[in-house]
């Protein structure tokens, strides 16, 4: 176990629905990253957030936004669901942020259906 | 964008064999490489990382070669065992480039061990 814990472990919206998903970070890490798992694919890098802040984003749209608290556990929010959005959403923490290359810890994910 | 790929989908070997995991990458500034190993339900696991200042990195049961002129990794894993069927994802850091200590993973490669 990775100590990274993500929840709900799964979920199923409608289109057009909001959604928050939740992660806790390992105990002192102050980095997490977020990704998306298609079925088949691998991990598409969302958004990462060091220290509350946002610390690079990848090609998702502004519907997908993030925070992080001040203990550094985060959430992940999507609005307006499109079908596309079913995926496995994975969180990952480590400690450090800009240019660090510690190792990322991965959560179990949460397992969203948009029908 | 996403620059990591595969070789191969799938790969099945008989438990006891070694194994051979490939990797392409395409862009020639990345300076940190790892494997990552996922089972089914589960997040991402960390198995080796490489820096692009080395050739060929070891851990148990486990070496990462990297050949910077062809831009290609491989993953070896010796003495496969059945613990060892999952997906086998390479990816990139691509922190020198974007600022932020995040990965670009491929498709991923499954592993499938024979008894």
């Amino acid at each position: 176990e990775t100590g990274v814990t993500q929840s709900p472990t799964h979920l199923i919206k409608t289109r057009g629905q909001q959604v928050t998903l939740r992660c806790s970070s390992q105990s002192g890490h102050n980095t997490v990253s977020w990704y998306q798992q298609a079925l088949g694919q691998g991990p598409q890098f969302i958004f990462q957030y060091y220290r509350e802040e946002e610390n690079g984003r990848g090609n998702f749209p502004p519907r997908f936004s993030g925070l992080q608290f001040p203990n550094y556990s985060s959430e992940l929010n999507v609005n307006a669901l499109e079908l596309d959005d079913s995926a496995l959403y994975l969180c990952a923490s480590s400690l450090g942020g800009r240019r660090s290359y510690n190792e990322q810890f991965f959560g179990p994910g949460t397992r969203l259906t948009v029908l | 964008g996403e620059s990591v790929g595969l070789h191969l989908p799938t790969l099945s070997v008989q438990e006891g064999d070694n194994s051979i995991i490939n990797c392409a990458y395409s862009n020639s500034a990345s300076d940190y490489f790892i494997w990552y190993k996922q089972e089914s339900g589960k997040g991402p696991q960390f198995i080796i990382d490489i820096r692009s200042n080395m050739d060929k990195r070891q851990g148990q049961r486990v070496t990462v070669l990297l050949n910077k002129t062809v831009k290609h990794l491989s993953l070896q894993i010796a003495a496969t065992q059945p613990g060892d069927s999952a997906v086998y994802f390479c990816a990139e850091n691509m922190g020198e480039q974007t600022g932020a200590n995040n990965l670009f993973f491929g498709t991923g490669t499954r592993l499938t061990v024979i008894p």
